[in-house]
């Protein structure tokens, strides 16, 4: 099974600011990597898939990065609604499909 | 308007049985693997089963092989989970997912969600 580590567990940001998440693979996935976007009472939504994609809708300021065991979810300049929880989940090697243990972007 | 609609969750003892639905509309269900994910209270996200887009194939985490089951009715556009031998760990909220791509094999991403089912297993 393979394992994700999302880091930091807790980003404290303002609005406009750039907020740069983690995922760590435990062994290599590719470019075969998600990035979900939870608000709290609602379901997740898919923003970023293949690494680089961004899903049907999102805006800009999101963008992803990485390949292999090491990614990255850059928000560009935060907005009031991008303040929530985010997880990483991969489809390398599945089943199972896994994801990180999220990471929460709260207001500073 | 395309969307799923989770339902069946409920507050049951340990032992029993539940079953989980999700009625889509709006797309071509038939077209589509979709998956079963779920979040125990507090905590993060879960994959628990997917099926492919005709039923011919199957998955499971390893924690609900034997227990659970996933079908799906694509002349009622609805996707279903059994869920069998409940176990406390089993609480959570069970969400039903589209798969991102069409047709064989499912891609493995999910791009369109319920708003979730809420199972709570509880003597």
């Amino acid at each position: 099974e393979i394992v994700l580590t999302q880091s930091p567990a807790t980003l404290s940001l303002s609005p406009g600011e750039r907020a740069t998440l983690s995922c760590r693979a435990s062994q290599s996935i590719s470019t075969y990597l998600a990035w979900y976007q939870q608000k709290p009472g609602q379901a997740p939504r898919l923003l970023i898939f293949d690494t680089s994609d961004r899903a049907t809708g999102v805006p800009a300021r999101f963008s992803g990065s990485g390949s292999g065991t090491d990614f990255t979810l850059t928000i560009s300049s935060l907005e009031p609604e991008d303040f929530a929880v985010y997880y990483c989940q991969q489809r390398s090697t599945w089943p199972p499909l896994t994801f990180g243990g999220g990471t929460k972007v709260e207001i500073k | 308007q395309v969307q799923l609609v989770e339902s069946g969750g409920g507050v049951v003892p340990p032992g029993r049985s539940l079953r989980l639905s999700c009625a889509a509309s709006g797309f071509t269900f038939s077209s589509y693997g979709m998956h079963w994910v779920r979040q125990a209270p507090g905590k993060g996200l879960e994959w628990v089963s997917s099926i492919w887009y005709d039923g011919s194939y199957k998955n499971y985490v390893d924690s609900v092989k034997g227990r659970f089951t996933i079908s799906r009715d694509n002349s009622k556009n609805t996707l279903y989970l059994q869920l069998n031998s409940l176990r406390a760990e089993d609480t959570a909220v069970y969400y039903c997912a589209r798969d991102i791509g069409r047709g064989l094999p499912p891609r493995g991403y999910f791009d369109l969600w319920g708003r979730g089912t809420r199972v709570t297993v509880s003597s």
